[in-house]
Order: structure tokens, then C-alpha cells, then sequence
């Protein structure tokens, strides 16, 4: 079955310490994405990346940072820097044309930083 | 980017009764994706509007973009249980970039 895979799908660690998500996927998606969403509220992008080898800041990279060095994978790091870190996160992929807004989520991983 | 306003933030409904949530931008947009996500769930796309006045349907639901293309409907005719979950419109700018709305939580009650 073709899908992202996001892992632990819940995580637990304390403050000070860097953590690294899992996002994994075999859809031959050129294109990956980090958003965050907290309760209640819409989903907010952290990373993303167009090809590998390659990644832009979205509207709240800071604190975070990623790697791109396969098509395949695209983690995430969640830093000490981080104020907030206490979050879902939710990694998505699609391909480039008429359906690059047609993004394909993984299950997500909840963080809670004590 | 484009910023995206949607109302309702809630919606409790009987089952049966109709739902409908919008999506407002004070400018034009190029396009509207709207997608579901199931408590606990993640986001599944549904569908995307791009063409002005533009009306698709998937079997209860009904997706409209403005004239203007300015704003955006989903309704939801004789709401069901399965329909339980957050509604989120988004739109796509450079870079393959997604900015989603705020989402509209909507509940079914039997």
C-alpha cells in the first residue's frame, strides 16, 4: 500500500532535549511538508520541500529544522529552542502539476515536552 | 500568504439537518482545497475549486467558489454521524505552499 508513515505516533520528552519525527513515504512524491497544529486550531507550516536536497522555512520554522536527503524521507527536529514545542505534528507529501494541492497526510505524531 | 477566514469555528447539528461552513478572503483567490479530518485523525483532501462561480458535488456535499473568488462554501445536505469531524478550506500559493483556514468542528447529534 502506497502512504506517508509518521513515527512514534506519540512521543514523550523533556524540555531541553532535541527530538527528531519520522516521516516516511512511498508515493514517489517530489514534494514534503511539516505543519503543526495545536487543539483546536487550523495547521500551521513548519518546513516544506520541493526536491531533494532542498527546503524552505514556512511560517513558523523557528526552533525547528529538517533534512532532505532522500525523496523518501523528510524528518523533523524539534529543537530546545523551541518555546512551545507541545504540539501534533503532521507531515504531507504531493506531487508537482494540477494536483500540488492535493496533499497526503501521514497519522501524525503527538509531542508532549514536560 | 493569503489569509483565510472560516466561519463557523463550531457547529452542533442534528442528524439529518444540513450543515454549511465558509471560507471568506478579503482577496482573490486562485484556488480552494477543502479537506476533512476525523477526530484524532489526520487531514484527507476532498476536493479543489478553481474556476469562478465553479459547483462540484460529491454525493452529500456540495462545494461552491465565489464569483469573486473571493469565498467558499461546503454544505452538507442531511447531515450523518460519518460527517462528524473538522472542516478545513485551504489555499495554495508559490512553492506548492498550502494556507489552511482555521477550520469549522462540527458535531452530529443523534
Amino acid at each position: 500500500d502506497g502512504g506517508i508513515t509518521q513515527s512514534p505516533k506519540y512521543l514523550f520528552r523533556k524540555e531541553g532535549q532535541n527530538v527528531t519525527l519520522s516521516c516516511e513515504q512511498n508515493l514517489n512524491h517530489d514534494a514534503m511538508y511539516w505543519y503543526r497544529q495545536d487543539p483546536g486550531q487550523g495547521l500551521r507550516l513548519i518546513y516544506y520541500s520541493q526536491i531533494v536536497n532542498d527546503f524552505q522555512k514556512g511560517d513558523i520554522a523557528e526552533g525547528y529544522s529538517v533534512s532532505r536527503e532522500k525523496k523518501e524521507s523528510f524528518p523533523l527536529t524539534v529543537t530546545s529552542a523551541q518555546k512551545n514545542p507541545t504540539a501534533f505534528y503532521l507531515c504531507a507529501s504531493s506531487h508537482p502539476g494540477v494536483r500540488r494541492y492535493e496533499q497526503y497526510f501521514g497519522p501524525g505524531t503527538r509531542l508532549t515536552v514536560t | 500568504g493569503q489569509q483565510v477566514m472560516q466561519i463557523p469555528q463550531y457547529q452542533h447539528v442534528q442528524e439529518g439537518e444540513d450543515f454549511t461552513t465558509y471560507c471568506n478572503s478579503s482577496t482573490t483567490l486562485s484556488n480552494i482545497q477543502w479537506y476533512k479530518q476525523r477526530p484524532g485523525g489526520h487531514p484527507v483532501f476532498l476536493i479543489q475549486l478553481v474556476k469562478s462561480g465553479e459547483v462540484k458535488k460529491q454525493k452529500r456535499l456540495t462545494f461552491q467558489f465565489g464569483e469573486a473568488k473571493k469565498n467558499s462554501s461546503l454544505h452538507i445536505t442531511a447531515t450523518q454521524t460519518t460527517d462528524v469531524g473538522t472542516y478545513f478550506c485551504a489555499h495554495g500559493g508559490g512553492g506548492n505552499k498550502l494556507t489552511f483556514g482555521t477550520g469549522t468542528q462540527l458535531k452530529v447529534e443523534l
